[in-house]
Formats: structure tokens, sequence, C-alpha cells
């Protein structure tokens, strides 16, 4: 069975400084590996995927994230974080139910500091 | 991408009610699907919602207490029947679009507080 693994459940940055989210991955097969961003009293937003192309994956907002086949990683990261990206962020794979099946992590809330 | 609306975007009910949740998406998709995210938790799915025929539930989840309607490809219903405090919770409308390999878009959520 698939799952994900936030690796931190709070991340506090100072703004202008790097940022690294977390999260491990478990599937029997090659995964398709997402990462959603939520805003306070917001919908979720794609912030990147991976689909078996190319294993570093740029997303919107200059994140960007690295699959790692012999680490089972997806680490989300970005060079400078800015206020602006002060939210929660989900780690998701797409499960072996077929297309619709999204499991998601537990979540990963980032503040960002002046 | 998609637009998704959801309606209502929050709402406070009482304990033993139904409430109904609203999702319009701007064009045609196939698969639309509901789910649930707990107060200070991820998201879960309870349901596929299939036009034409009854929806598809998670485990956990079922008809009596989720019933879901689906009459065209633009729209769907989720209904919280019964309604309880642990019932407290976002719940999301969401579609797929890109075929087998894309990607899911979420409407903003419902926020629902039961007292």
């Amino acid at each position: 069975a698939q799952s994900v693994t936030q690796l931190d459940s709070h991340v506090s940055v100072s703004e202008g400084t790097p940022v690294l989210l977390r999260c491990n991955y478990s599937s029997s097969y090659s995964p398709s590996l997402f990462w959603y961003v939520q805003h306070p009293n917001k919908g979720l937003q794609l912030l990147l995927k991976y689909t078996s192309a190319a294993t570093l994956v740029k997303g919107i907002n200059g994140f960007e994230a690295e699959f790692k086949k012999s680490e089972t990683s997806f680490h989300l990261t970005k060079p400078s974080a800015h206020m602006s990206d002060a939210a929660e962020y989900f780690c998701v794979v797409r499960g072996s139910g077929g297309y619709n099946k999204l499991i998601f992590g537990a979540g990963t809330r980032l503040a960002v500091h002046p | 991408s998609a637009v998704i609306s959801q309606k209502p975007s929050r709402d406070i009910c009482q304990r033993g009610t139904s409430l109904t949740i609203q999702c319009q998406v701007d064009s045609q998709v196939t698969m639309m699907f509901w789910y649930r995210q707990q107060p200070g938790q991820s998201l879960t799915l309870i349901a596929t919602a299939n036009q034409g025929s009854e929806a598809t539930y998670e485990s956990g989840f079922v008809i009596d207490k989720f019933p879901i309607s689906r009459p065209n490809l633009t729209f769907s219903t989720l209904t919280v029947s019964n309604m309880s405090p642990e019932d407290s919770s976002i719940y999301l409308c969401s579609v797929l679009r890109g075929g087998t390999t894309g990607e899911l878009f979420f409407g903003e959520g419902s926020r629902l507080t039961v007292l």
C-alpha cells in the first residue's frame, strides 16, 4: 500500500532563508507524487507534481522538489522564504486504487518570521 | 485549471440536522470527489461522485450519512446527515483534470461547525 510521511508537523524559518519540508513515501511501484499548499481559509493549490519524468521538479512560487528513489524521499525546497509562504503544505502520493486515490500526508505548517 | 465554487463557505449547524453542500465546476469534468478535513488534520477521501449512478464510498463512509448527488458533469452535492459535533470539519469538492495522470483541483471548502 502507498503512504506518505511528512517528517515535521511544524517548520519555522526567517524571511529570506531557505525552506526544507521533508516527505518520505512508501510505494510498491513508481509513484506519482505531489505537493499541495493550503493557505488559511483557502482551498488547496497544487505546487508541483512528479510523474516519472525529470527527478527535479520545479513548481510555482519558486518551490521545487527532488524525487530520490534510493531514499524514498520527495522533499520540498525553496531558496528564500517569503512571508506569503506561510501556510500548510501537504505531500501526496497517488495510490494503487486508481487515479482518484490521492493519499495525503499529515501536513507541515510553515511559519515565516520577519 | 478549474474554477470550483462551493456553497456554503461556512455554516453553524445544530446537532441532529442535515446540511447539503453544493459544488459547481466551470466546465464538464468526469471525475468529482468529496474530501473531509477534520480540525488540524489532513484530508480524507469520502467518496467519488459518479454522474448517473451511485457514488463510490471509501471505507468508513456510508451513503446514509453522506448522500451524494451528481446530476450532471458540472455539479454535485454532498449532504451531511444527522450531524453531531464530530462532523465539524471542512468539506472539500475536487475534480480531476488531465486524464488518469492529471491533477486534482480543489474548491475552497465548506467549513461546518456542529453545536
